[in-house]
């Protein structure tokens, strides 16, 4: 199976711009989590959709918001960017089988998009 | 919001020594607890993970611990190779926390 793919890879952006991130998941996959990782902050936990809709969401503002599709590509947008936005966004794709307050499903990351905000 | 601590944030060994990394966490409700090892510019990779029905897992040199009662699990890598060298990073997936991870550089 083809792993979990993410574009695009590498993006510049300015203050104040938008950007759109997209996820691919494993063939069979139905839920989408997506994590921003900084240097001094690890790894954090944006949100996680599942069957189209959010199941899950960490401490993140408004800025930050996603969506999936039927087939269960997942998009992540952020609006109004700062400069503290810059970081790598992963997403992490599992089968969904658990969810809510007993998640124990297996993620596995996609390779990134690495975000630079000017 | 819920916590995962990880503990130490680097660690140098040498190789053919052992390695252990610990995690408490505070949510009581946590099952899953998996570990990902990250080499520089590559993506977060799963390699080993322990559900609460268990107390202990091992796949050859790597061997994951977990206690309930006190909330902590530790992976611990033995005959440690040059190839180790990564950041790990260890979760409780109850509420998708990470620990802030462990720089581990093996000397050969």
């Amino acid at each position: 199976k083809a792993g979990v793919t993410q574009t695009p890879r590498y993006l510049i952006k300015t203050r104040g711009q938008q950007v759109t991130l997209s996820c691919s998941p494993i063939s069979g996959h139905r839920s989408v989590s997506w994590y921003q990782q900084t240097p001094g902050q690890g790894l954090q936990f944006l949100f996680e959709y599942f069957s189209e809709t959010q199941r899950n969401k960490g401490n993140f503002p408004g800025r930050f918001s996603g969506r999936q599709f039927s087939n269960s590509r997942s998009e992540m947008n952020v609006s109004t960017l700062e400069l503290g936005d810059s970081a790598l966004y992963l997403c992490a794709s599992s089968l969904g089988t658990s969810g809510g307050s007993s998640y124990t499903d297996t993620q596995y990351f996609g390779p990134g998009t690495r975000l630079t905000v000017l | 919001g819920e916590n995962v601590e990880q503990h130490p944030s680097t660690l140098s060994v040498q190789e053919g020594d052992s390695a252990v990394i610990k995690c408490t966490y505070s949510d009581s409700a946590s099952n899953y607890f998996p570990w990902y090892k990250q080499e520089l510019g590559k993506r977060p990779q799963l390699i080993i993970d322990i559900r609460s029905n268990v107390g202990e897992k091992k796949d050859q040199r790597i061997a994951v611990t977990l206690n309930k009662t006190a909330k902590h699990f530790s992976l611990h890598i033995t005959e440690t190779q040059p190839e180790d060298s990564a950041v790990y990073f260890c979760a409780a997936m109850n509420d998708m926390r990470f620990g802030a991870g462990t720089r581990l550089t093996v000397k050969p």
